[in-house]
C-alpha cells in the first residue's frame, strides 16, 4: 500500500496569512503514461463529510476558491491556501489514486 | 444536483450484523464508481471498499470476507453488509462517488459496535 504522510499535523496561522500543508507518498503517485500526478486534496470542517478541492495534484475543483492551489510532483506534494480567512479552518486530507486499491489518505493536518 | 443520503447505523455488538444505504439523487449509481469510506472517533480516513459500474467490487483487508457492497439500480441505492462486526469497526461511514478522486460524499452514519 502507498503510505501518505502529512507534515506538520497542526499549524496556526493569522487571517489573511498564508498556510502550507505539505504530503509526501511513499512511492511516486506520477503516472508517466499521461505525465499525471495521481493526487488529491480534501477540506473537511468539524461536523462535516470531506469536500473535494484539487485533483491530479494541482487542478480545483469547480466552485473551489482560487486562494487554495496545489502543486508538487513525484512523491512530494504542497496545498498553499495563499490568504487564510476564518471559513478555512478545518482539517486537510491528501489522498493518492495511483494504486487504487487501497485508496490511500494521509493523516489529516488540522489548520487553525 | 448530486446528493447521497447515508441511513442505517447505529449501536450493535460485536459479531453481529448491519447493512448501511447510500440513497443517491442526481445521478445514476449504475453509471458511477461508488465507494464507502469510514472515519473513526477523531481518527483520519480510511477507504473500505469500491463497488465499479461494471459490476467489480474491492475491499481493504481489514474487511474481506465480512463486508460486501452492492446496489439496487431500481431505487438508485448502494449498501453496505457488514458482518461479524468488530470494536475496531466503530467509525462514520461516509458513502462517496468516484473512480480516482472522490467529489460527492454523504453526510455519514455513525456506527457503534460495543458490548
Amino acid at each position: 500500500d502507498i503510505v501518505m504522510t502529512q507534515f506538520p499535523d497542526s499549524l496556526a496561522v493569522s487571517l489573511g496569512e498564508r498556510a502550507t500543508i505539505n504530503c509526501k507518498s511513499s512511492q511516486s503517485v506520477l503516472y508517466r503514461s499521461d505525465n499525471k500526478n495521481y493526487l488529491a486534496w480534501y477540506q473537511q470542517k468539524p461536523g462535516q463529510p470531506p469536500k473535494l478541492l484539487i485533483y491530479w495534484a494541482s487542478t480545483r475543483e469547480s466552485g473551489v476558491p482560487d486562494r487554495f492551489s496545489g502543486s508538487g510532483s513525484g512523491t512530494d506534494f504542497t496545498l498553499t491556501i495563499s490568504a487564510l480567512q476564518a471559513e478555512d479552518v478545518a482539517v486537510y486530507y491528501c489522498q493518492q489514486y495511483y494504486s487504487t486499491i487501497p485508496y490511500t489518505f494521509g493523516q489529516g493536518t488540522k489548520v487553525e | 444536483e448530486v446528493q447521497l443520503v447515508e441511513f442505517g447505523g447505529g449501536l450493535t455488538q460485536p459479531g453481529e450484523s448491519l447493512r448501511l444505504s447510500c440513497a443517491a439523487s442526481g445521478f445514476s449509481v449504475s453509471d458511477n464508481y461508488m465507494n464507502w469510506i469510514r472515519q473513526a472517533p477523531g481518527k483520519g480516513l480510511e477507504w473500505v471498499s469500491i463497488l465499479y459500474s461494471a459490476g467489480s467490487t474491492y475491499y481493504t483487508d481489514s474487511v474481506k470476507g465480512r463486508f460486501t457492497i452492492s446496489r439496487d439500480n431500481s431505487k438508485n441505492t448502494v449498501y453496505l453488509q457488514m458482518t461479524r462486526l468488530r470494536a475496531e469497526d466503530t467509525a462514520v461511514y461516509y458513502c462517496a462517488r468516484g473512480g480516482n478522486w472522490f467529489d460527492s460524499w454523504g453526510q455519514g452514519t455513525p456506527v457503534t459496535v460495543s458490548s
